[in-house]
C-alpha cells in the first residue's frame, strides 16, 4: 500500500541552525501539507502546496520557513534559523485532490537546543 | 474561527469494554469530520470520516455520527481491543479553507487485556 515517508525520524539542532526536514508524498498525489504538534499541544496547520505554489499558510508559517518541491518525489520543509520553541513534531500529509482525506507521514521530531 | 474540541484522556479501559470519546466542533460553513489514529511510533491514519449531517462513519468497528445540531462527532467502539491502544485525533475540514485540517488535542486510549 503506498505511504507518504519521512526522513529522518528524529534531528536536534542548535538555535540558529538551518534544518531541512524532507517527505515523500504517495506519487500522484497533488496536494502537500505540513502540519506540526508541540509536544502535549494539538495538531497544527502549518502550509498546503499545490501546482508548486503555496496555496495557504498559518500564522505560525513565518518567513524563517519555506517549503519546495524540488523535484517529482520530494517536499520539503525548510526552517531558516530554528528557534527553541520550533521544537516538535513536524507531520507531512498528501492527498490525491482536496477532497480525498489527507495521508500523512509518521513525522519528524525536531528537538532545539 | 475553526475549533475542534475532544475529550482529554488517558482513557483506560479492560478489553472488551465500551469506548466513547467525546468531539464537538466550531466550524464555518458545512465541515467534513474525521478521526485519524496514531499507534506508536507511526503516522496519522485516516480512521472514519463523515461529510455530511447525519452521515455515520464507520471502520474496524469504530463508528462516529455528524450531528449537526449538536456540533458532535464522537467515537465509539462497542468492545475494545488491546491492538485499539493508540492515540485518536478528531478534525475537521471546512471547506475553502485550502482543504486544510483542524485538529482536536488527541486522546491517549490504553486497553488493558
Amino acid at each position: 500500500e503506498p505511504e507518504v515517508t519521512q526522513t529522518p525520524s528524529h534531528q536536534v539542532t542548535q538555535m540558529g541552525q538551518e534544518v531541512i526536514l524532507r517527505c515523500v508524498p504517495i506519487s500522484n498525489h497533488l496536494y502537500f501539507y505540513w502540519y506540526r504538534q508541540i509536544l502535549g499541544q494539538k495538531v497544527e496547520f502549518l502550509v498546503s502546496f499545490y501546482n508548486n505554489e503555496i496555496s495557504e499558510k498559518s500564522e505560525i508559517f513565518d518567513d524563517q520557513f519555506s517549503v519546495e518541491r524540488p523535484d517529482g518525489s520530494n517536499f520539503t520543509l525548510k526552517i531558516r534559523s530554528t528557534k527553541l520553541e520550533d521544537s516538535a513534531m513536524y507531520f507531512c500529509a498528501s492527498s490525491g485532490d482536496g477532497f480525498d482525506p489527507q495521508f500523512f507521514g509518521p513525522g519528524t521530531r525536531l528537538t532545539v537546543l | 474561527g475553526n475549533s475542534v474540541t475532544q475529550m482529554e484522556g488517558p482513557v483506560t479501559l479492560s478489553e472488551e469494554a465500551f469506548l466513547t470519546i467525546n468531539c464537538t466542533y466550531t466550524a464555518t460553513g458545512y465541515p467534513s469530520l474525521f478521526w485519524y489514529v496514531q499507534y506508536p511510533g507511526e503516522g496519522l491514519q485516516l480512521l472514519l470520516k463523515a461529510t455530511k449531517a447525519d452521515d455515520k462513519g464507520s471502520n474496524k468497528g469504530f463508528e462516529a455520527t455528524y450531528r449537526k445540531e449538536t456540533t458532535s462527532f464522537h467515537l465509539e467502539k462497542g468492545s475494545v481491543q488491546v491492538s485499539d491502544s493508540a492515540v485518536y485525533f478528531c478534525a475537521l475540514e471546512s471547506g475553502g479553507s485550502n482543504y486544510k485540517l483542524t485538529f482536536g488535542k488527541g486522546t491517549l486510549l490504553t486497553v488493558n487485556p
